[in-house]
């Protein structure tokens, strides 16, 4: 079945400082991934839509240069949080939809929880 | 008005209960409907999808009634290992996000 992996699973960090977290389809290809956001007890909330080659598509309110997202190849999508702060801790998601045969399945990374002291 | 809304819950319920969650949905565009599970501080993991005419997976039912823009699960002789939040997930079609619901926690107790 199809596999997400992202790494690091948990980061603690100081403030000011620049957290990458990597989501790679380990035995498919994803022209599209997705980063959620999930804060305690609410909902996932999708923060850019990252397509291979191209750039991501941000959603409103969420800051494209503090929250860069490269998707360089099929397999890979990275997110770097640049200049963390204590609000930007959450646990954060990454999915990704594979192409053909139940397309709008997504398969989500296991989450990457970033604490900012 | 929140584009998927659930009852958070908690259901607190014993061992061998049925119980039913609902969700509705603001944009009558939608075309695809899931349910996922999210345990404890891990990743949503789905469930089931939800098709028009209603499915059945083992104990686990869902409905869709688009008419009134709804959605529910039925989960039948429920085990301690249901515990979790239940999500209700929404998107336009094949290439357009998913929406998320807060989730319905569900606790299964012995």
């Amino acid at each position: 079945g199809a596999v997400v992996s992202q790494h690091p699973s948990w980061v603690i960090c100081k403030s000011g400082t620049s957290v990458k977290i990597e989501c790679r389809s380990l035995d498919f290809q994803a022209t599209t991934m997705f980063w959620y956001r999930q804060f305690p007890k609410q909902s996932l909330m999708l923060m850019a839509t990252s397509n291979e080659g191209s750039k991501a598509t941000y959603e409103q309110g969420v800051e494209k240069d503090k929250f860069l997202i490269n998707h360089a190849s099929l397999t890979l999508s990275t997110l770097t949080v640049t200049s963390a702060h204590p609000e930007d801790s959450s646990f954060y998601i990454c999915s990704a939809r594979r192409t053909g045969v139940g397309a709008n399945v997504l398969t989500f990374g296991a989450g990457s929880r970033l604490t900012v002291l | 008005r929140k584009e998927v809304e659930q009852d958070p819950g908690p259901f607190n319920v014993p061992e061998g209960a049925t119980v039913a969650f609902n969700c509705t949905y603001s944009n009558s565009a939608s075309q695809s409907f899931f349910w996922y599970r999210q345990d404890c501080r891990k990743e949503p993991k789905l469930l089931m999808s939800v098709y028009s005419s209603g499915n059945e997976d083992g104990r686990f039912t869902a409905q869709l009634n688009r008419a009134s823009q709804y959605i529910s699960l039925l989960i039948r002789d429920s085990k301690l290992s249901d515990s979790a939040t239940y999500l209700c997930v929404v998107s336009l079609s094949g290439n357009t996000p998913l929406v998320f619901g807060k989730g319905t926690r569900l606790s299964v107790i012995a």
